[in-house]
């Protein structure tokens, strides 16, 4: 059975904290993102990964920033908590194809800045 | 630029009767086209997808979704709901390769009541 797993259910930080998101995918799959959800909102794209190393900025990238040192695992790290970013946050990931690949999506992270 | 709108933001509905969630889009170029649903508590899973082919595609658990090309439209469908479909539905669009993106509806809120 296909998983992607994100470190923590839920998240209690402080502004001006560093906080770390991680997720690791055991599909092998080359595309990973991270998407933030809000109520009214939908999901929105901050960042994603098409390879180690490798990152593109999404729709909401600022206060955020990526890591991807190895292929299964993918991090999203606020470098300043701010109680805007108070949100649940979604790690996807996928293969790389002609476009119809599924994304197979982690339980999410909800993250409360106080 | 594209678009996708779920014009819905909540749908109750009693158990066994018909349901229709919307979804239309907006784009110049042909996208796949993708309806996830996320249970109370749990990440997205996909329930259908269209690539090409056949204009009408189904989920193993009952809800199909039409295809119209001309009305951008790609309306989620189940004849006879139960309790188990209570969950929020995003509708999600992805432009063909060469790009990584996915748009995302606002998504559906479907309570069925006994």
């Amino acid at each position: 059975d296909v998983k992607v797993t994100q470190s923590s259910r839920y998240l209690v930080k402080r502004t001006g904290e560093k906080v770390f998101l991680e997720c690791v995918q055991d599909m092998d799959h080359e595309n990973m993102f991270w998407y933030r959800q809000d109520p009214g909102l939908g999901l929105r794209l901050i960042y994603f990964s098409y390879d180690v190393k490798m990152k593109e900025k999404g729709d909401i990238p600022e206060g955020y920033s990526v890591s991807r040192e190895k292929k299964e695992r993918f991090s999203l790290i606020l470098e300043s908590a701010s109680t805007n970013q108070t949100s649940m946050y979604l790690c996807a990931s996928s293969s790389s194809g002609t476009g119809g690949e599924t994304q197979y999506f982690g339980p999410g992270t909800r993250l409360l800045v106080l | 630029a594209q678009s996708v709108t779920q014009l819905d933001s909540q749908v109750p509905v009693f158990e066994e009767a018909p349901v229709e969630l919307r979804c239309n889009y907006s784009s110049s170029v042909s996208v796949y086209l993708f309806w996830y649903v996320q249970y109370p508590n749990q990440g997205l899973q996909l329930l259908l997808k269209y690539l090409s082919g056949s204009t009408l595609v189904k989920s193993i658990n009952g809800f199909e979704a039409e295809f119209n090309k001309s009305q951008t439209s790609f309306h989620l469908r189940k004849p006879s709901v139960h309790i188990s479909d209570t969950a929020e539905y995003f509708c999600a669009v992805r432009l063909p390769p060469g790009t990584y993106k996915y748009i995302f509806g606002t998504g559906t809120r479907l309570k069925v009541l006994a």
